[in-house]
């Protein structure tokens, strides 16, 4: 979907690096979420946020933080990188509540040596 | 933990066959949608599916849930090539926080 856009869209990188993923939105959306995708796990909500000042943690927020700088964007940050971080992160929106259809960006496919 | 548990795992059918896929979750929950990923690619909206609905079609799918049994269905009719995908359910809860809780998947893959 290229309403939402995801950069960079793979990074390699070493243990203990600081990492900035960030994703913008053309759709209007309020609502943005991070996920992470492990094979086999499905899906796992890491951070969402409702508006620009409304951040709320997901089920593994641990090692992450996020940033809501404007309506469009949500960025997601890995303070010091480790190696079971090596996932397929995705970026969501959508536009009002839990009735409503989230919508994906292709994800950014992160390795961590 | 994961909220909706797809079945099965993975699936192989042959093209124009119709394909089946479960999902089971635990809590009480207001919605439960399906999402098609292809390889690759981000997660693509297919159909919701109400908590007071029974059953829903949009083109080639039918989705079935059954609040007493906590289970869905996706039902993809004469299966394509294109359909090859991994499908996930999620859900919505009444309670907690307003966020959806997605499944393992299923692998579908259609032979030509």
């Amino acid at each position: 979907d290229a309403d939402v856009t995801q950069t960079p869209r793979n990074r390699i990188t070493k243990t203990g690096k600081r990492i900035m993923l960030e994703c913008s939105q053309t759709k209007g959306h309020d609502r943005m979420y991070w996920y992470r995708q492990d094979p086999g796990l499905g899906l796992r909500l890491i951070y969402y946020s409702f508006d620009v000042k409304d951040i709320n943690k997901g089920e593994i927020s641990d090692g992450y933080s996020v940033s809501r700088q404007a309506q469009a964007k949500f960025s997601l940050s890995l303070e010091s990188a480790i190696p079971n971080q090596t996932a397929l992160y995705f970026c969501a929106t959508s536009l009002g509540g839990l009735s409503q259809p989230q919508h994906f960006g292709d994800g950014t496919r992160l390795s961590i040596l | 933990s994961q909220q909706g548990e797809e079945d099965p795992q993975a699936l192989s059918i042959q093209e124009g066959e119709n394909a089946t896929m479960n999902c089971s979750y635990k809590t009480s929950i207001n919605n439960l949608q399906w999402y098609r990923q292809n390889s690759g690619r981000g997660l693509v909206h297919l159909i919701l599916i109400r908590s007071n609905e029974r059953e829903k079609h949009s083109g080639r799918l039918r989705v079935t849930l059954d609040t007493s049994k906590k289970s869905s269905s996706l039902l993809i009719t004469a299966s394509r090539a294109a359909d090859t995908a991994s499908y996930f359910c999620a859900t919505g809860s009444v309670q907690g926080a307003q966020k959806l809780v997605f499944g393992q998947g299923t692998r579908l893959t259609i032979n030509p």
